[in-house]
């Protein structure tokens, strides 16, 4: 049973600030919660990790309410190069856990 | 660093066919990952190395495929004989010690991939 839920794609226009939410009802207390980004033919590369609150970095911030039952990702004006399959990934991804990352998110940015 | 290598990127074989796929670690990460992606189940865990011991190969889909690290710096996964619905690509993504892995506090460096086709 997967850990985290989220939608399958989405669509947004270039400028756009785009928000994916995870929801992970079943979050464990000392879980930790990670985002990655993958392009085609790339493999999953590291965007952002929060435990509770909000966290921002350089590539976009990551916003956790105080029940952790889910975790919004927020894209500031996304470019067309924003476009990628985005994946929440909650706690170790191994045992249970193992298809952590399933199929992700895919966000296309139009024009 | 160079991040995780993976060889070869590409390779393209027939039924029945071994397979040896590689991988170089990040230098000093001591967990590593084999994953396969394909568009029907996305990106799913074979097997989990900890310090050159699998931990979880629960993932591993039948004896046909077997995954060993000889030393903290190389590992290979083998599928033999191949079938055609071995076709994915394979990552394999390595990680530190610097948090509480068990919370997932530690970050996965994910490698380029091999694409495998089995014709």
């Amino acid at each position: 049973l997967a850990k985290t839920t989220q939608p399958i794609s989405m669509d947004s226009y270039e400028g756009q600030e785009v928000n994916i939410t995870c929801s992970h009802n079943n979050i464990a207390t000392n879980d930790y919660i990670t985002w990655y980004q993958q392009f085609p033919s790339q493999g999953p590369r590291f965007i952002i990790q929060g435990y509770k609150t909000k966290v921002t970095n350089e590539v976009a911030s990551l916003f956790i309410p105080a029940d952790r039952k889910s975790s919004t990702l927020s894209l500031p004006r996304v470019s067309l190069s924003d476009t990628a399959v985005y994946y929440c990934l909650v706690g170790a991804p191994y045992g249970n856990n193992r298809l952590a990352f399933g199929k992700g998110n895919q966000v296309v940015v139009i024009p | 660093d160079a991040g995780v290598i993976q060889s070869p990127r590409h390779e393209v074989t027939e039924m029945g066919q071994e397979v040896t796929l590689r991988c170089k670690p990040i230098s000093g990460h001591n967990s590593l990952f084999w994953y396969r992606q394909t568009m029907m189940r996305g990106l799913e865990l074979l097997i989990y190395f900890n310090n050159n011991v699998p931990i979880d190969d629960s993932g591993m889909p039948e004896d046909r495929f077997s995954a060993k690290m000889p030393n903290a710096s190389f590992s290979t996964l083998k599928i033999q004989p191949s079938e055609p619905r071995d076709s994915a690509v394979y990552f394999c993504a390595s990680s530190g010690t610097g948090g509480s892995f068990r919370s997932g506090a530690n970050v996965l460096t994910f490698g380029a991939g091999s694409r495998l086709t089995v014709l």
